[in-house]
């Protein structure tokens, strides 16, 4: 059972709704991720928050905006998509920070899909 | 910018039948070289960091090495629940993981 828990696991949206991923882990990690991961494809890196800084994929528009209330819950807004957003969702948290290469634990995702 | 190249982009084994995934890397500085598995629509799942060059690391069927310039993954006599995508990834820390494109592994009964 992975430790890092993603709500909802799936989402369908229309383009013009705000809707929000909730992420949660529960390992003590200080830095935690958001991938995007189309079909076929490899996860893609959209943020790091890390001891409350944020670091952004300058190619990662801004209809998608993260929120960390606190060092265990990292959320994903997400505001007027297009259907190209459809995709798998991944949250993933590790200990490490710095140029440290320690591994991330991923949560199972949320499927979303924009129609 | 690091780069992850996987090989071979599918494989198709039968059952007992062993074999070795390739991850070859270009990093300005390794600081981590880590394998997940991937399940249809599930997340990765991770196996192994591995480090330094000479590294081994095994876990049940699956052994991860790494040379200064590629990482192997063997599998040993697989099963058809080993049927999964295998990702290599290098970085980690504030810079995210650089994954490689993975290999589709089917191994059949």
């Amino acid at each position: 059972d992975t430790e890092v828990t993603q709500t909802p696991k799936h989402l369908v949206m229309g383009m013009t709704n705000k809707k929000s991923l909730k992420c949660e882990q529960h390992m003590g990690h200080r830095a935690m991720y958001w991938y995007k991961q189309k079909a076929k494809k490899p996860p893609e890196l959209m943020f790091v928050y890390s001891y409350e800084k944020l670091s952004i994929n300058e190619s990662v528009p801004s209809r998608f905006s993260p929120e960390c209330p606190n060092s265990s819950l990292l959320n994903l807004h997400l505001h007027a998509l297009q259907p190209e957003d459809s995709a798998l969702y991944l949250c993933a948290s590790s200990q490490g920070w710095g140029k440290g290469g320690t591994e991330a634990f991923f949560g199972q995702g949320t499927r979303l899909t924009v129609v | 910018e690091d780069q992850v190249t996987q090989s071979p982009e599918a494989l198709r084994l039968q059952e007992g039948e062993s074999s070795s995934l390739n991850c070859s890397y270009t990093v300005s500085g390794l600081r981590g070289l880590f394998w997940y598995r991937q399940d249809p629509g599930k997340g990765p799942e991770f196996l192994f960091t591995l480090y330094s060059a000479g590294e081994e690391k095994e876990k049940e069927r699956l052994k991860a090495t790494l040379t200064k310039k590629e990482s192997f993954l063997h599998i040993t006599a697989p099963k058809p629940e080993d049927s999964a995508t295998y990702l290599c990834a290098s970085g980690g820390g504030a810079d995210g993981l650089t994954f490689g494109k993975g290999t589709h592994l089917i191994i059949q009964p």
